[in-house]
């Protein structure tokens, strides 16, 4: 089915493990997305990526690192997990709009939620 | 830099009736699109409407619809004929200067009351 999903939906770990949040999506969007969600904060940017091997820091990127080497992949890993880094976290893509004003239309994953304890 | 302020954490609704959810932001872009999504407790993003800000007409979507003041970087939603269904975080969002993200607001959380 086409379509981005992310993996796993919910994973419990203990503080410094590494963590990887895996997201894949179907449409070949160009541009790939990583924002947690967290009570009061609503959803702040981690990382994107515009295109394969290009990646860039959003609003949190302390204690995250990211990669892309196909454009369908964009995974998010905790090198050492925190329990800041306790939130739910979404993976979103869109693509390249036409001519014209920026669409900025984001495709959602459905979000994994992880627990640092 | 971006912001979106919406200034109403929680709101409540009968059913059937109308609710509106503000959201003011700050860009200094002058063609944009304005985002309004809706987040169940399924935690699944979905978007609801979309504004594009050189069009004077505010945007409709069903029961949804936008009163998007420009001048005052004001962007409400009115939920007509509310429905439990509705119940649900609703996101403000625009897209950052010069860039695809989104930046959102803090959200407000929406209880349709039976």
């Amino acid at each position: 089915d086409a379509g981005i999903t992310q993996s796993p939906r919910y994973k419990i770990t203990e503080t410094g493990r590494q963590v990887t949040l895996m997201c894949h999506q179907t449409w070949s969007h160009s541009y790939m997305f990583w924002y947690r969600q967290d009570l009061g904060h609503g959803l702040r940017l981690i990382y994107y990526s515009a295109a394969a091997d290009i990646t860039d820091k959003g609003e949190v990127p302390d204690g995250y690192v990211v990669s892309r080497s196909k454009t369908e992949n964009f995974p998010l890993t905790l090198e050492s997990a925190t329990r800041s880094q306790t939130s739910v976290y979404f993976c979103a893509s869109s693509d390249i709009p036409g001519q014209g004003a920026r669409t900025g239309e984001l495709f959602f994953g459905e979000g994994s939620r992880l627990t640092v304890l | 830099a971006q912001t979106v302020t919406q200034s109403q954490p929680e709101m409540s609704v009968q059913e059937a009736e109308t609710v509106t959810l503000s959201c003011t932001y700050d860009t200094s872009e002058s063609n944009y699109y304005l985002f309004w999504y809706k987040q169940p407790p399924s935690r699944q993003m979905i978007l609801v409407i979309r504004q594009e800000a050189y069009k004077q007409q505010n945007a409709t979507e069903n029961r949804f619809s936008v009163n998007f003041q420009k001048a005052a970087k004001s962007f409400s939603l009115k939920i007509s004929d509310s429905q439990l269904g509705d119940t649900a975080m609703y996101f403000c969002a625009l897209p950052g200067a010069g860039s695809y993200q989104l930046t959102f607001g803090k959200g407000t959380k929406l209880s349709v009351i039976p």
